[in-house]
């Protein structure tokens, strides 16, 4: 199991560009999340899709911000246009079941710099 | 939602047990209490959960007052591999929506001494 498996790990790009992280989730996992993690706010659920339909996008931060997950195995969180304050880790998370018994787990994350 | 108070960091010595406290006084009946872990440089990972009884698995143990008002975290024998900031957190049984969210506090940062 190669567990949740996210790219770029490392992204930087200038203000104004778009910028695109990408998501493969854990195989069978119906969950996904996407995080970000800053020093000043911590960890933020920005939006979690179930059976790969998007269920609550509440902490999606601005209309900058969308997220896709076209099928099981895929997911995107886009930036258009990046701003230096979207600077932060992203972190994309899966999940079976929607029970308590079940952990999420976590990729390793995109660290996105915005100059 | 119901929050949870951590101290914001811990020292232990390796090899000795490690107890990290979180209060949870506001808990609901159907909240379950959760621990995560974030290693440095690592997305977070599940350490642990329970309701009302103390659960222990090959990571940890989980220590949850008779009231439920608080809960312990314990490493039996912290090596240097644990030093990581430790969160607590309440998931919300009842609500399909709710429960599905994991809310990150501030955690605690557990500093291991060798």
């Amino acid at each position: 199991d190669a567990g949740v498996i996210q790219s770029p790990r490392h992204e930087v790009t200038e203000m104004g560009q778009e910028v695109t992280l990408r998501c493969k989730p854990i195989s069978g996992h119906d969950y996904l999340f996407w995080y970000r993690q800053t020093m000043m706010r911590g960890l933020e659920l920005l939006i979690y899709f179930n059976n790969n339909v998007p269920i609550d996008d509440s902490g999606m931060p601005e209309d900058r911000f969308s997220a896709k997950m076209p099928n099981a195995s895929f997911s995107t969180l886009k930036i258009q246009p990046s701003e230096p304050r979207d600077s932060a880790v992203y972190f994309c998370a899966s999940r079976v079941g929607a029970g308590q018994h079940y952990g999420y787990t976590f990729g390793s994350g995109t660290r996105l710099t915005v100059v | 939602d119901a929050k949870t108070t951590q101290p914001n960091s811990m020292e232990s010595n390796e090899e000795e047990p490690v107890h990290l406290p979180c209060n949870h006084s506001t808990i609901s009946g159907t909240d379950y209490i959760h621990w995560y872990r974030q290693l440095p440089s690592q997305g977070p990972e599940y350490v642990i959960h329970g309701l009302t009884s103390n659960v222990n698995n090959r990571m940890a143990s989980l220590a949850i007052a008779e009231d439920r008002k608080s809960s312990t975290l314990i490493l039996h024998r912290a090596t240097l591999r644990d030093a990581a900031v430790y969160y607590c957190i309440l998931r919300d049984g009842r609500s399909r929506n709710a429960g599905n969210m994991l809310t990150f506090g501030g955690g605690t940062r557990l500093m291991v001494k060798p």
